[in-house]
């Protein structure tokens, strides 16, 4: 059973339009969270949000909205696309915030903007 | 100047040889320090971590953290062509609210 799973896994689309990523966890797990990363592979937290409330709200585009139904699922939608959002997109989940340090992600969305 | 500096590589290396990969930092707050192995193609997978100073041991890896010089390493003794991927160092402080703060990446290659 995959613990964190992202869809889709691959993305393709024009710039303007708007998308979603969809990230869903099985582990029971508190807190989750999305990391962008580009080209060089640096990997940036961008949001986290503990039992569906946002807690970490990195400096990122308004344009980037993160949306937690539940504690199991957070999702990452994306108005305006810009190519410069062309990255690969990766959800994480961690027990809880106090376990920050042990985090599991999932396989990644790449999203190519053209 | 990046909070955590790591040598992107690539770094290639005979089957059998000891890897050793290196991070260095500014923030002296960071406590927590995490080595995570990303396949190509693939999500980060947590190796291990290591709280405040000192070294542990997992099998052939082994982290060690100098905080009074900021720097980390890990140690892979008898290197397998399968530990060929990159490796993340990342770093996080205590407390609620704490984020991963990673560096770029060191990309290891095992060659047979």
């Amino acid at each position: 059973d995959t613990a964190v799973s992202q869809t889709p896994k691959y993305l393709v689309t024009q710039m303007g339009n708007d998308k979603s990523i969809k990230c869903e966890q099985n582990l029971g797990h508190d807190t989750m969270y999305w990391y962008k990363q580009d080209s060089k592979k640096f990997l940036k937290i961008m949001f986290s949000y503990n039992n569906k409330e946002l807690i970490i709200n990195e400096t990122v585009p308004n344009r980037f909205s993160p949306k937690s139904p539940d504690k199991a699922h957070l999702n990452l939608h994306i108005n305006s696309l810009e190519l410069g959002d062309s990255a690969v997109y990766f959800c994480a989940s961690s027990q809880d915030i106090l376990a920050a340090n042990e985090q599991f992600f999932g396989p990644g969305t790449r999203l190519t903007v053209l | 100047q990046k909070e955590v500096e790591q040598d992107p590589g690539p770094l290639s290396v005979p089957e059998g040889a000891i890897v050793s990969l290196n991070c260095t930092y500014s923030n002296s707050a960071f406590q927590y320090f995490m080595w995570y192995r990303q396949y190509s193609r693939k999500g980060p997978e947590l190796l291990m971590y290591t709280y405040s100073s000192g070294n542990k041991e997992d099998g052939r890896f082994t982290a060690q953290v100098d905080k009074s010089s900021k720097y980390i390493s890990l140690f892979i003794r008898d290197s397998q062509p399968s530990d060929s991927a990159t490796y993340l160092c990342a770093m996080s402080f205590t407390g609620t609210a704490s984020k991963l703060t990673f560096g770029t990446g060191t990309r290891l290659q095992v060659t047979l």
